[in-house]
């Protein structure tokens, strides 16, 4: 029940398209959905987040969709760039007492072609 | 420019050898997350601290690893005695721990090689 599931595993996409990565959960105690960027050598960042009340949230050119009785979430990123060129992590945050952990998918390993 | 600070960046060890991985939390931040990265299992959250105290460390394996934090600047992750399957990328993370949407920032991790 702690899992998230990625998809897919890998993407590539032409500059200027739509990169969409999708996540799914199961356990509806999670009270927190970021995603984050990684790029060869570094830690992940954080990109953008989003709580299970709110359906969508834009910031720049990402996107995330929340469809909470799905149990679904998704990543949008319009106008690829090569600089997007990265592995991306959907998440998901549980808060048990004072204790708050993230449960991280898979990732997905963006490629936009120039 | 606030960073999540880990030394040392590489280690290569043998198996058997003792393993101390370092993290200096972003200066204010009273949360910190140690996790391992592989290929196989993608990103595991290890244990977690607040203000010091270790609130859950159940991703760990106990008999092998110990994490602390002696003070509010630096947490330590040892492994002992190392193996083989201990080869991964080691993150530490820090956050403010305050609020429903607190976030986590990642230090650039310490890779380790186990041989």
């Amino acid at each position: 029940q702690q899992q998230v599931k990625q998809s897919p595993q890998s993407l590539i996409v032409q500059k200027g398209g739509i990169s969409i990565i999708n996540c799914a959960y199961e356990n509806t105690a999670f009270d927190y959905f970021p995603w984050y960027q990684q790029f060869p050598g570094k830690g992940p960042a954080l990109l953008i987040a989003i709580r299970p009340d709110v359906s969508e949230k834009k910031e720049g050119r990402f996107t995330i969709s929340f469809n909470k009785s799905a149990k679904q979430f998704s990543l949008h990123i319009m106008d690829s760039q090569p600089g997007d060129s990265a592995t991306y992590f959907c998440a998901a945050r549980i808060t048990s007492g004072s204790a708050r952990q993230l449960t991280f998918g898979s990732g997905t390993q963006l490629t936009v072609l120039p | 420019d606030a960073r999540v600070t880990q030394t040392p960046r590489h280690k290569v060890t043998e198996m058997g050898q003792e393993v101390t991985m370092r993290c200096q939390p972003i200066l204010g931040h009273n949360t910190v997350f140690w996790y391992r990265q592989t290929m196989m299992q993608g990103l595991e959250l290890l244990a977690y601290f607040r203000n010091r105290a270790p609130l859950d460390d159940s991703g760990m394996p106990k008999d092998r690893f110990s994490a602390e934090m002696p003070d509010a600047t630096l947490a330590t992750l040892k492994i002992q005695p190392s193996e083989p399957r201990d080869s991964a990328v080691y993150f530490c993370a820090s956050g403010l721990g305050q609020g429903l949407t607190d976030t986590q920032y990642f230090g650039p991790g310490t890779r380790l090689t186990v041989l």
